[in-house]
């Protein structure tokens, strides 16, 4: 079993959905939680990290992390056709693990 | 957020010569590296850490002698592919590690390499 499950994809969305995108891990002592966002031949770009269970907000984006199902989550409010891109879990403790990420394409 | 720099952005090189690609943190020191490779469609598969100052560790299967990781400082590591091959043409990403009130990776834009 990998240490960070992530649903490949792809998702298709039409432009103005909320998209939920989400991983599932195993390793209770992860601490630290993040999403990154990397477009084609580009490298990651980080979007959110969060420390703790609960939701972290910034713009569109929100993070939410439940630490008890051990599940992480992203939603995209107002999805726009500049977010279609691959979207990376990651997690931390101490050791960095990756999901494979998910592939998003928002359609006009 | 914190910036990272990679140099070359692509690199065209002909079979059996070396190259060499440069990773910088350009606000914030780091003391950990890491050096990555990707091909197309595929997820980020992770070759080295690099420690300033000390040797890098390397993942299993990656051969530490045809990529050598230099952490000279701790705003600069390198990573040389040496005596690169068709088969070495990937994309190579790297990223810092910030520790600063949290735990995380910033990514450099990529290297783009080609062997021909």
């Amino acid at each position: 079993q990998k240490e960070v499950e992530q649903d490949p994809g792809p998702l298709s969305v039409p432009e103005g959905a909320i998209v939920s995108l989400n991983c599932t891990y195993s390793n209770s002592a992860f601490q630290y939680f993040m999403w990154y966002r990397q477009y084609s031949r580009k490298g990651p770009e980080l979007l959110m990290y969060t420390y703790s269970s609960g939701n972290k907000e910034d713009g569109r984006f929100t993070a939410q992390v439940d630490k008890s199902s051990k599940y992480i989550s992203l939603f995209i409010r107002d999805s726009q056709p500049s977010d279609s891109a691959t979207y990376l879990c990651a997690m931390s403790d101490g050791k960095f693990y990756f999901g494979s990420g998910t592939k998003l394409n928002v359609k006009p | 957020g914190a910036v990272v720099s990679q140099h070359p952005s692509w690199v065209i090189c002909k079979s059996g010569t070396s190259v060499k690609i440069e990773c910088r943190s350009l606000d914030f020191q780091a003391t950990t590296m890491f050096w990555y490779r990707q091909f197309p469609k595929q997820s980020l598969m992770l070759m080295a850490t690099s420690n300033e100052g000390s040797k890098a560790t390397y993942e299993q299967g990656v051969e530490k002698d045809k990529f050598l990781i230099n952490h000279a400082s701790l705003t600069l590591s390198t990573l040389t592919v040496t005596s690169a091959h068709p088969e070495d043409s990937s994309f190579y990403i790297c990223s810092a590690r910030l520790e600063l009130g949290t735990d995380t990776q910033y990514f450099g834009p990529g290297t783009r390499l080609t062997v021909l």
